[in-house]
C-alpha cells in the first residue's frame, strides 16, 4: 500500500522560509507532486520531482531523496497569500502509473 | 490551459437519493480521475478512468459508481446517498506526466 505524513500545520512570518516535509512509503515509487490549496478552493499543482535533488520555480522549491523516501517543499519570502494547505502527493507505479496517492495536507497559517 | 468544469458547485440531497456529478474537461486528456476530501483525511481516490467506457477503482469505491462515455466527460454516481457521503467532491484530468488539473469541486450535503 501507500502512506504518506506530512505535518498537520506549520505557522510562519511574512518575509520568512518555511518547509514542509513529506514522508512517503509506496510499493513503486515513480514520483512526488505538491499542491496548493486554497480555502474553499480546488488543488492547483506546484512541482514533481521523479529524480533525487532540488527543482527550483520562483518563490518555490522542491526536494527529493529517493533513498529516504522523502522530501519537502521549500517556500521562500513568504507572502500572506502563501496561507493555503500544501499535499504532497506520490505517484505510483503499480496497478497504473498515472494515480497519485495524496498526503493529509499541511495547513500553513502566514502572520503578518 | 486545461480547464476542468464541475456541474454544480454545492449540492444538498436526501438520504436514498440517486445523485449524479458532472465533470468535463477541455482538452483531450484520457485519464480523469474523482477524489472526495474529508478534513484531516486529504484526498481519497474513489474511481479513475483511463479511457471512454474504461474505468477501475480506486482506494474507496463502494457506494459509487461511473460513467465515461465520452472521452471529456466523467460521471461519478452515488447510487442510494448516505450521510457518510457528505464530501467534498473533486474530479481531476491528468496534466501530462507531472500532476492533475482539478475541477472547482462540489460540496455535497445528505441530509
Amino acid at each position: 500500500g501507500q502512506s504518506l505524513e506530512q505535518p498537520s500545520e506549520v505557522t510562519a512570518v511574512e518575509g520568512a522560509i518555511v518547509q514542509i516535509n513529506c514522508t512517503y512509503q509506496t510499493s513503486g515509487f515513480y514520483g512526488l507532486s505538491w499542491y496548493q490549496q486554497h480555502d474553499g478552493g480546488a488543488p492547483t499543482f506546484l512541482s514533481y520531482n521523479a529524480l533525487d535533488g532540488l527543482e527550483e520555480t520562483g518563490r518555490f522549491s522542491s526536494f527529493l531523496s529517493r533513498s529516504d523516501s522523502y522530501g519537502y517543499l521549500l517556500l521562500q519570502e513568504l507572502q500572506m497569500k502563501d496561507s493555503a494547505s500544501y499535499f504532497c502527493a506520490v505517484r505510483d507505479r503499480a496497478h497504473n502509473f498515472n494515480k497519485f496517492y495524496f498526503g493529509s495536507g499541511t495547513k500553513l497559517n502566514v502572520k503578518p | 490551459d486545461v480547464k476542468v468544469t464541475q456541474s454544480s458547485r454545492y449540492l444538498v440531497k436526501r438520504t436514498g437519493e440517486k445523485v449524479f456529478l458532472e465533470c468535463v474537461q477541455d482538452m483531450d486528456h484520457e485519464n480523469m480521475f474523482w477524489y472526495r476530501q474529508d478534513p484531516g483525511l486529504g484526498l481519497r481516490l474513489i474511481y479513475f478512468s483511463y479511457d471512454v467506457k474504461m474505468k477501475e477503482k480506486g482506494d474507496i469505491p463502494e457506494g459509487y459508481s461511473v460513467s465515461r462515455e465520452k472521452k471529456e466527460r466523467f460521471s461519478l454516481i452515488l447510487e442510494s446517498a448516505s450521510t457518510n457521503q457528505t464530501s467534498m467532491y473533486l474530479c481531476a484530468s491528468k496534466r501530462g506526466p507531472l500532476g492533475y488539473t482539478f475541477g472547482s469541486g462540489t460540496r455535497l450535503t445528505v441530509v
